[in-house]
């Protein structure tokens, strides 16, 4: 198996752009994360999907974070306008909605926000 | 969930057990013990979970004390590349919600 793949690894951009974050999860997995970790505030749950619905986004830190899954095996965070208090790693993860969760995760984004 | 307390750092030899410790001492009956590491660089891992029974995988031991208040995960023979901060999440079956601390960082010196 692949595991989760997610697109671009790295990411420059400046202040005002516009970011688009990739992530396709493991064929398979109903369940989808996406987090984001820096050094001050550790590893943060930004918003859940469960069957390609948003079930939580309540760590979605303000309107101008975005999150869709239009199909089982794709999903994009956005940014819009991004600042640089944004730069972080964005990490994708998924899993199977067993009861137990394990979390699959991707090798994450690394975003700086100039 | 439960608040779980680790070790800021460890060291190991490589090709010894590493020990690393958590302590959860307000974990419910339902809830799980849960282990990650994050190598650096990289995504967090799932490395084992348990609720109250030892667990043994390829990779790891989980060691729970009878009355659930801590556990050891034990990686029996470490190596360099088990360098990696651990995190040991307490949650309820089935809570998309894990808590992550500042978890462990161990590392395996030669």
């Amino acid at each position: 198996d692949a595991g989760v793949i997610q697109s671009p690894r790295h990411e420059v951009t400046e202040m005002g752009q516009e970011v688009t974050l990739r992530c396709k999860p493991i064929s398979g997995h109903n369940s989808l994360f996406w987090y984001r970790q820096t050094m001050m505030r550790g590893l943060e749950l930004l918003i859940y999907f469960n069957n390609n619905v948003p079930i939580d986004d309540s760590g979605m830190p303000e309107d101008r974070f975005s999150a869709k899954m239009p199909n089982a095996s794709f999903s994009t965070l956005k940014i819009q306008p991004s600042e640089p208090r944004d730069s972080a790693v964005y990490f994708c993860a998924s899993s199977i909605r067993t009861g137990k969760e394990t979390q699959y995760f991707g090798p994450g984004t690394r975003l700086l926000v100039l | 969930d439960a608040k779980t307390t680790q070790p800021t750092s460890m060291d190991c030899a490589e090709g010894r057990a590493a020990n690393l410790p958590c302590n959860h001492s307000t974990i419910s009956g339902n809830e799980y013990v849960y282990w990650y590491r994050q190598i650096h660089s990289q995504g967090p891992q799932y490395i084992i979970h348990g609720l109250k029974n030892n667990e043994t995988n390829e990779m790891a031991s989980l060691i729970i004390t009878e009355d659930r208040k801590s556990s050891t995960l034990i990686l029996p023979h470490a190596t360099l590349r088990d360098t990696a901060v651990y995190y040991c999440i307490v949650s309820l079956a089935g809570n998309y919600q894990l808590i992550w601390g500042a978890g462990t960082k161990l590392i395996i010196k030669p």
